[in-house]
């Protein structure tokens, strides 16, 4: 059954400090996806990627937050420096591209504190 | 922009109910809508997907339908069970990007 994994499940960090969550997209799938969700927020897109290629990052504080792809088979989620109110649960999807036919499929997510 | 929004957000039936949940859009140009669980804690779970040209699909017994010109879509759920119990979330698609727009959820409680 092929899934998204994501690591690590759960991060408590510092204030202050870098965070990096990583993420495995299905094999094949050319379409990478970052969202965060919040109770006040609900999903919230971050970020996406085609291809490798970013597309979209306009829903991330650049300040703080980037998102690559290093290859195909990895995408990571940055942040530095860490604030309490980056605590949320970042989740992973990925998809083939046209979308249309296919839809997504999301990974566990990573749980996030900041304290 | 596209805005989505569920109604009711929160729901509590008893055991047997059958359910309709909603799900509405602002921008009826979208390519498709997908329903997705979500348990405490965990991650989202594909329920049905719908494409653009579809009017609705099936999987056992939940049964979603899309209506682009009103901008509306029902998640329907037969006989309730306990084990139901979890958020559901509605997503749409819209064309010339493969961003996926989220409601914010209903909460369904199905109690014995």
């Amino acid at each position: 059954d092929a899934r998204v994994t994501q690591t690590p499940r759960d991060k408590v960090t510092e204030m202050g400090q870098e965070v990096t969550m990583r993420c495995q997209p299905i094999l094949g799938h050319n379409t990478v996806f970052w969202y965060r969700q919040t109770m006040m927020q609900g999903l919230e897109l971050l970020a996406y990627f085609r291809n490798r290629a970013p597309l979209d990052d306009s829903g991330m504080p650049k300040d703080r937050f980037s998102a690559e792809m290093p290859d195909a088979t990895l995408a990571t989620l940055k942040i530095q420096p860490s604030e309490p109110r980056d605590s949320a649960v970042y989740f992973c999807a990925s998809g083939l591209s046209p979308l249309g036919n296919y839809g997504y499929t999301f990974g566990s997510g990573t749980r996030l504190t900041v304290v | 922009k596209q805005e989505v929004t569920q109604i009711p957000a929160a729901l509590s039936v008893p055991e047997g109910e059958n359910l309709v949940l909603n799900c509405s859009f602002t921008d009826s140009a979208i390519y498709n809508l997908q329903w997705f669980r979500q348990d405490p804690g965990k991650g989202l779970t594909s329920l049905l997907l719908i494409q653009s040209s579809q009017r609705e699909q099936t999987s056992g017994r939940l049964n979603a339908s899309l209506d682009k010109s009103s901008g509306r879509s029902t998640l329907y759920i037969a006989a309730s069970q306990p084990g139901d119990s979890a958020t559901y979330l509605c997503a749409v698609g819209s064309y010339n990007t493969d961003k996926l727009i989220f409601g914010t959820g209903t909460r369904l409680q199905v109690f014995p």
